[in-house]
């Protein structure tokens, strides 16, 4: 069974960078999988930030970006606001019609 | 207006069935895959199936067994998800997403409806 990891919890102070990141269980990540990112506030739907490793969805910021770094996919927020602190997802297609997300990461900002 | 609306949720009892429904407006419905990915509260979000755009590829998380039945009517722009045989954990906020061709990744949401699995 395939599980795509994430670290639990971040805390960034506000001006902050913080990077996230967004690994396999077995294996590394690469552009293959189309690792994307989601921004996700309780009673919200979530927030596509970011497609395709690195594109960042319209509307969004350019405080927020995405890469590869070493095996894992990775989240950067840089110049973290007060409006950032919330649960950040991200999500690996695995072909087929397939996806498998992360358990999430949830960032505070103090 | 882009937009997806859910509807259909509500509380039924274990070992039950319920239909969700996803309406899909301000864009052309029948180009996109379609997926529904739940969040059980106080838990992550999770993918639970995908229909592509001629309902030709369809695809269910491992954990669902066969419980779920996901279709499409072209149409009525209109996604569905039968759930049965519905468990406690099956509890969670159901969102219907598109996944833009090129780039498998969802970028339409709805704001999801709540379904309750309680005796």
């Amino acid at each position: 069974q395939t599980v795509v990891t994430q670290e639990p919890s971040f805390s960034v102070s506000p001006g902050g960078t913080v990077t996230l990141t967004c690994g396999l269980s077995s294996g590394s990540v690469s552009t293959n999988y189309y690792p994307s990112w989601y921004q996700k506030t309780p009673g919200q739907a979530p927030r596509t930030l970011i497609h395709s490793t690195n594109t960042r969805s319209s509307g969004v910021p350019d405080r927020f970006s995405g890469s590869i770094l070493g095996k894992k996919a990775a989240l950067t927020i840089t110049g973290a606001q007060a409006d950032d602190e919330s649960d950040y997802y991200c999500v690996l297609y695995m072909g087929s019609g397939f996806w498998v997300f992360g358990g999430g990461t949830k960032v505070t900002v103090l | 207006e882009v937009q997806l609306v859910e509807s259909g949720g509500g509380l039924v009892k274990p070992g039950g069935s319920l239909i969700l429904s996803c309406a899909a407006s301000g864009f052309t419905f029948s180009t996109y895959t379609v997926a529904w990915v739940r969040q059980a509260p106080r838990k992550g979000l999770e993918w639970v199936s995908s229909i592509s755009g001629g309902s030709s590829s369809i695809s269910y998380a491992d954990s669902l067994k066969g419980r779920f039945t996901v279709s499409r009517d072209i149409a009525k722009n209109s996604l569905y998800l039968r759930m049965s045989s519905l468990r406690v954990e099956d509890t969670a906020v159901y969102h219907c997403a598109t996944a833009a061709p090129g780039t498998r990744a969802f970028d339409i949401w709805g704001q999801g409806t709540m379904v309750t699995v309680s005796s």
